[in-house]
C-alpha cells in the first residue's frame, strides 16, 4: 500500500451504534488530520495531530473521539451519532503539521447514519 | 458565513483553451491560499499554493494569480487537457497573520470539464 488508506469506504450506521473509521499513512508523515465533508458543504477540519498529539481540535462534538497511537495510524471513534452527522471522512497526512507543508489526503469514507 | 467562495459550482471549456476558476474570500486575516484537485473516488490533491506576499505563482500549466485588495484568486490553466477534469477547490489560511497554524478554509469546489 502506499500514499494514504482509509477502511472502510463505505459505513452505514444507527444512531446507538459504535463504529470506527481508520486512517493508515505509508509516506513516514509526523502529522495527521480529520476532515468532514457535508453535501453541499466546503471541507471542514476537524482535529490535527502532530507527532501523536492533538493540536487542534475544531469545536467538534464529543461523539467524535480521535485517536493516534502512532504517527502512521489515526482512528475516528463514532457513538451516538444523528443523521447529520452522514458526510464523507477524509484523512490526511503532511510530514510536519501546518498549512504550508502539503497535505496528502485518503479517498475517504463515506458515512450514513440512520 | 462562509469566508471563502466558489460562485461556479460548474465550467466546461474546450481542450487546449484556458480554464480559469476563480475564488473570493471574506478574511482579510488570510494570507495563505491553495488549490486542490478531486477526481471521483479519490482525496483531494495538492496542486499550487500562493502567499500574499506574491501576486503570481506558477507550476507547468497552473497558475495562480491573488489580488489582494480584492480578496480573489484565480486558477488558469493553459492549455486544458481532458485530464483535468475534476472538483477544483480553493482554500485559505491566517498562517502568517497569527491565525491558526493548521486550519484550512475551503471553498465548495467548481467542477471542471474539459472537452475534448
Amino acid at each position: 500500500e502506499t500514499g494514504v488508506t482509509q477502511t472502510p469506504r463505505h459505513l452505514v450506521m444507527g444512531m446507538t451504534n459504535k463504529k470506527s473509521l481508520k486512517c493508515e499513512q505509508h509516506l513516514g508523515h509526523n502529522a495527521m488530520y480529520w476532515y468532514k465533508q457535508s453535501a453541499k458543504k466546503p471541507l471542514e477540519l476537524m482535529f490535527v495531530y502532530s507527532l501523536e498529539e492533538r493540536v487542534e481540535n475544531n469545536s467538534v462534538p464529543s461523539r467524535f473521539s480521535p485517536e493516534c497511537p502512532n504517527s502512521s495510524h489515526l482512528f475516528l471513534h463514532l457513538h451516538t451519532l444523528q443523521p447529520e452527522d452522514s458526510a464523507l471522512y477524509l484523512c490526511a497526512s503532511s510530514q510536519i503539521a501546518g498549512v504550508t507543508d502539503t497535505q496528502y489526503f485518503g479517498p475517504g469514507t463515506r458515512l450514513t447514519v440512520l | 458565513d462562509q469566508q471563502v467562495k466558489q460562485n461556479s459550482p460548474s465550467l466546461s471549456v474546450q481542450e487546449g483553451r484556458i480554464s480559469i476558476l476563480n475564488c473570493d474570500y471574506t478574511n482579510s486575516m488570510f494570507d495563505y491560499f491553495l488549490w486542490y484537485k478531486k477526481y471521483p473516488a479519490e482525496g483531494p490533491t495538492f496542486l499550487i499554493s500562493i502567499s500574499s506576499i506574491k501576486d503570481k505563482n506558477e507550476d507547468g500549466r497552473f497558475t495562480v494569480f491573488l489580488n489582494k485588495s480584492a480578496k480573489h484568486l484565480s486558477l488558469h490553466i493553459v492549455p486544458s487537457q481532458p485530464g483535468d477534469s475534476a472538483v477544483y477547490f480553493c482554500a485559505a489560511s491566517p498562517y502568517g497573520s497569527g491565525g491558526s497554524n493548521y486550519k484550512l478554509t475551503f471553498g465548495k469546489g467548481t467542477l471542471l470539464t474539459v472537452n475534448p
